[in-house]
């Protein structure tokens, strides 16, 4: 229950084109849910995040897409540059956890100039 | 501003022999630290969390040891590495605000 499951693991997208990637979870208790992104040989870095009482959120070319009903989250990379491949992890984190995230196994992401 | 410190940014060590990463934060007090290791890859494993000095918890059951001797300091320690200890090794904080940052990361390959 403490688990988010993410996917695909991988993904390969055109330049231009938008890359979605899906996270699910089962514990009801969440209510933080960022998106990390990482270079490799780089530490995650905080991309976008969102709580439950919103169902989108936008940041430039990154949006967050939140369905609380069926407990899954999605990030959508429009415009998608070669620059933005990099793996992506979602997280997730309980009310009362002090803040210690549950993470996804992370996506790898390639945008093809 | 907060940062984060961790080093060293690669280590080549033999079976058998004993580590110690060390990662400080700067700028903030009372940090929530975290040790992750991440396979080639592969995904983030928490290996051990601490809410205060002394206070660590470990996640997983392994070869390995932390320690938070002050309140800004986080050591990562083993006795004796195995080949299977071998991977890319996360230091990180967060305060009240959720988001968790962090450092550069050690590269540790086990030979």
């Amino acid at each position: 229950q403490q688990q988010v499951k993410q996917s695909p693991q991988s993904l390969i997208v055109q330049k231009g084109g938008i890359s979605i990637i899906n996270c699910a979870y089962e514990n009801t208790a969440f209510d933080y849910f960022p998106w990390y992104q990482q270079f490799p040989g780089k530490g995650p870095a905080l991309l976008i995040a969102i709580r439950p009482d919103v169902s989108e959120k936008k940041e430039g070319r990154f949006t967050i897409s939140f369905n609380k009903s069926a407990k899954q989250f999605s990030l959508h990379i429009m415009d998608s540059q070669p620059g933005d491949s990099a793996t992506y992890f979602c997280a997730a984190s309980p009310l009362d956890s002090n803040y210690q995230l549950i993470w996804g196994a992370g996506t790898k992401l390639i945008i093809k100039p | 501003s907060q940062t984060i410190h961790q080093w060293p940014a690669t280590l080549v060590q033999p079976v058998g022999s004993p580590l110690s990463l060390e990662c400080t934060v700067e700028g903030t007090s009372n940090p929530n630290l975290y040790w992750y290791r991440q396979a080639a890859g592969r995904g983030l494993q928490l290996l051990f969390y601490s809410v205060g000095i002394g206070q660590i918890s470990s996640e997983v059951p392994q070869n390995l040891s932390a320690s938070r001797p002050q309140d800004r300091q986080f050591i990562l320690s083993s006795k004796k590495l195995l080949l299977s200890d071998s991977g890319f090794y996360l230091c990180a904080w967060n305060g009240g605000n959720t988001e968790a940052f962090f450092g550069q990361g050690t590269r540790l390959t086990v030979v």
